[in-house]
């Protein structure tokens, strides 16, 4: 079973340009999220999306991020325009539902430096 | 909102011998799930092992083990035996019913030869 792909892997750009972050979960995984970890620190929900629908969007910086998920499966992550405080690792993961029983598996992570 | 502490930023221990993580939690609910997730180096998130809150038996996962104190809101993870491919960063996680994780800071965890 082939696991949370994303892309690209790392990425550099300047402060106040833009930058879309792509996630594809697991087949059938109805459930998606959007993880920013900082450095040193544990990862913080940004969105989490039941198939198309939004479901919890309330740690995103609405100002500068967006996050679709059109046909309820791949999604993309957008951030514009970057700011410094946005260097961070990006980590999608999915899960089959919702609920404390579901396992999320996590992808191996977008690492952005915004210099 | 739910808040979870891991107290130790840094731990080592010999391989083979064994090594508690620990961590508490925050949280006025009953029903919840908590979870330990391993991230090596290569930054993929793998969970470990996981603890419904209704279980009073803790989890156990190979060389893997928890002690869940419900009342007190703590729990640790014990590795047995470890191994040098245990060497990782470990996240204690709590998931309330509205299916929100929360993660802790982490522990840094060096297994030395």
């Amino acid at each position: 079973e082939a696991g949370v792909a994303q892309s690209p892997r790392y990425k550099i750009i300047e402060k106040r340009q833009s930058v879309a972050f792509w996630c594809n979960p697991i087949s059938g995984h109805a459930t998606l999220y959007w993880y920013q970890q900082i450095l040193g620190q544990g990862p913080k929900l940004l969105i989490q999306f039941q198939n198309n629908g939004v479901v919890d969007d309330s740690q995103l910086p609405k100002d500068r991020f967006s996050a679709e998920r059109l046909k309820g499966v791949d999604s993309t992550l957008k951030i514009q325009p970057a700011k410094l405080e946005d260097s961070a690792v990006y980590l999608c993961a999915s899960s089959y539902g919702q609920g404390g029983s579901y396992e999320q598996y996590f992808g191996p992570g977008t690492r952005l430096t915004v210099t | 909102a739910q808040t979870v502490t891991q107290s130790q930023p840094e731990m080592s221990v010999q391989e083979a011998e064994t090594v508690t993580l620990s961590c508490t939690y925050d949280t006025s609910e009953n029903n919840y799930y908590l979870f330990w997730y391993k991230q090596p180096p290569s930054r993929q998130m793998i969970l470990v092992i996981r603890q419904e809150a209704y279980k009073q038996q803790n989890a156990t996962e190979n060389r893997f083990s928890v002690n869940f104190q419900k009342a007190a809101k703590s729990f640790s993870l014990k590795i047995s035996d470890s191994q040098l491919g245990d060497t990782a960063m470990y996240f204690c996680a709590f998931k309330n019913a509205g299916n929100m994780l929360t993660f802790g800071g982490g522990t840094r965890l060096m297994v030395k030869p």
